[in-house]
């Protein structure tokens, strides 16, 4: 069925440095793809989303490039800051949503 | 928008009371889930509405709990009775027309079954 395997935490960073969290997909057609962070003691946010295949989601400095050939959707930042230290959920939307099971990022000064 | 509302922010009881959770989905919005999410389980889905009808209660636990949309703008899950186990911060979110819209989440609720 229809999955979404996102990397495992927790990620623990310094200042300004560059970010990769992996996201694979498994789906029979072609799904939209997005990625959703959780600040402590909020719900989900959207955080950028693509619709199909090499369509690049972009906000707030992250970017995301769907990639149906590696059936992939990995998350990516050049520079962390503190305030990025939040959870991060890759998903899937096609016959139904799932959400990854997230992965905990911290970024220490 | 004042996005999706949910109440009450905290709710602390005992084991064996009632407890209802409520939440208004944004405007306009056709599609409603429920959510539990816990250290150990992660985020799981309780309940999908669409247009005010239950279309995948597959995620409820068991039958203490039910849920309810009367009208496009406001649902309501409640917990009878409520076991420790059920501790846990419940979303309410919204969506479009599709279930695979993007969906818009609500700021939780966070239950302590005692």
């Amino acid at each position: 069925g229809d999955s979404v395997t996102q990397m495992e935490g927790p990620v623990t960073l310094s200042e300004e440095a560059f970010l990769t969290i992996n996201c694979t997909y498994t789906a029979t057609g072609y799904p939209s793809l997005f990625w959703y962070v959780q600040y402590p003691g909020e719900g989900l946010q959207l955080l950028l989303k693509a619709t199909k295949a090499d369509d690049k989601g972009s906000n707030k400095g992250f970017e995301a490039t769907y990639r149906k050939e590696t059936t992939s959707f990995h998350l990516e930042k050049g520079s962390v800051q503190v305030s990025d230290s939040a959870v991060y959920f890759c998903a899937l939307g096609f016959n139904q949503f799932y959400f990854g099971t997230g992965t905990s990022l911290t970024v220490i000064p | 928008d004042a996005g999706v509302i949910q109440s009450p922010r905290h709710e602390v009881t005992e084991m064996g009371q009632e407890v209802t959770l409520r939440c208004k989905p944004i405007s306009g919005h056709n599609s409603l889930f429920w959510y539990r999410q816990t250290m150990m389980r992660g985020l799981e889905l309780l309940i999908y509405f669409n247009n005010n009808v239950p279309i995948d209660d597959s995620g409820m636990p068991e039958d203490r709990f039910s849920a309810k949309m009367p009208n496009a703008s406001f649902s309501t899950l409640k917990i009878q009775p409520s076991e420790p186990r059920d501790s846990a911060v419940y979303f309410c979110a919204s969506s479009g027309d599709r279930r695979t819209d993007t969906q818009y989440f609500g700021p939780g609720t966070r239950l302590t079954v005692l």
